[in-house]
């Protein structure tokens, strides 16, 4: 199976802050890449999907980048209401695999 | 508005079986494909199963293939997951989640509330 990764595990930033999160999948999956994001005691959201696809209602600062096997995920100014974890998963083939997480807090 | 209201789950001893339900609202169900996706305690997320929007085509991650089985009932827009020869390592939040296809696309972009699923004696 297709192993995926991603960096950091952890990162504190500041209000206003340009935040990028890296996925790297361990064979080629073009662009079969998604992005979530869950807060405590909730369920994951879709902000991105097809590595570089807003899901509608979803605020601009968020961005995704990549293909083959290294993705990119930004959020260009870092909002109160962005603290989360953050998961990219690969959407190519079974089986569905998330990355292991970026948990992003205040600096 | 576009909803997925999960109930069942519970506390269950080793070797136990439960029956997870997932109902869905404000969107045709019978037109998506759907998955169950689990969250250990603390921990990341795992995609465990996934039914294609008619019913056939059941996938399951390896771990749980042999005790967990997937269905769909279309004529009352219900999801359900059955898991049997539950373990320890089963403990999880579970997730219910609406596929952006009738195939499995893995696009997850409806979510159910989650229920709790703990394997203990």
């Amino acid at each position: 199976d297709i192993q995926m990764t991603q960096s950091p595990s952890s990162l504190s930033a500041s209000v206003g802050d340009r935040v990028t999160i890296t996925c790297q999948a361990s064979q080629v999956i073009n662009t079969h890449l998604n992005w979530y994001q869950q807060k405590p005691g909730k369920p994951p959201k879709l902000l991105i999907y097809d590595a570089s696809n807003l899901e509608p209602g979803v605020p601009s600062r968020f961005s995704g980048s990549g293909s083959g096997t290294h993705f990119t995920f930004t959020i260009s100014s870092l909002q109160p209401e962005d603290i989360a974890t953050y998961y990219c998963q690969k959407s190519d083939n079974l089986p569905f695999t998330f990355g292991p997480g970026t948990t992003v807090d205040f600096k | 508005e576009e909803q997925l209201v999960q109930s069942g789950g519970g506390l269950v001893q080793p070797g136990g079986s439960l029956r997870l339900s997932c109902a869905a609202s404000g969107f045709n169900f019978h037109t998506y494909a759907m998955s169950w996706i689990r969250q250990a305690p603390g921990k990341g997320l795992e995609w465990v199963a996934g039914i294609r929007s008619s019913g056939e085509g059941a996938s399951y991650t390896d771990s749980v293939k042999g005790r967990f089985t997937i269905s769909r009932d279309n004529s009352k827009n219900t999801l359900f997951l059955r898991m049997n020869s539950l373990r320890g390592e089963d403990t999880a939040l579970y997730f219910c989640a609406k596929d952006v296809a009738g195939r499995l696309r893995g696009g997850f972009d409806i979510w159910g509330q989650g229920t709790r699923v703990a394997v203990s004696s």
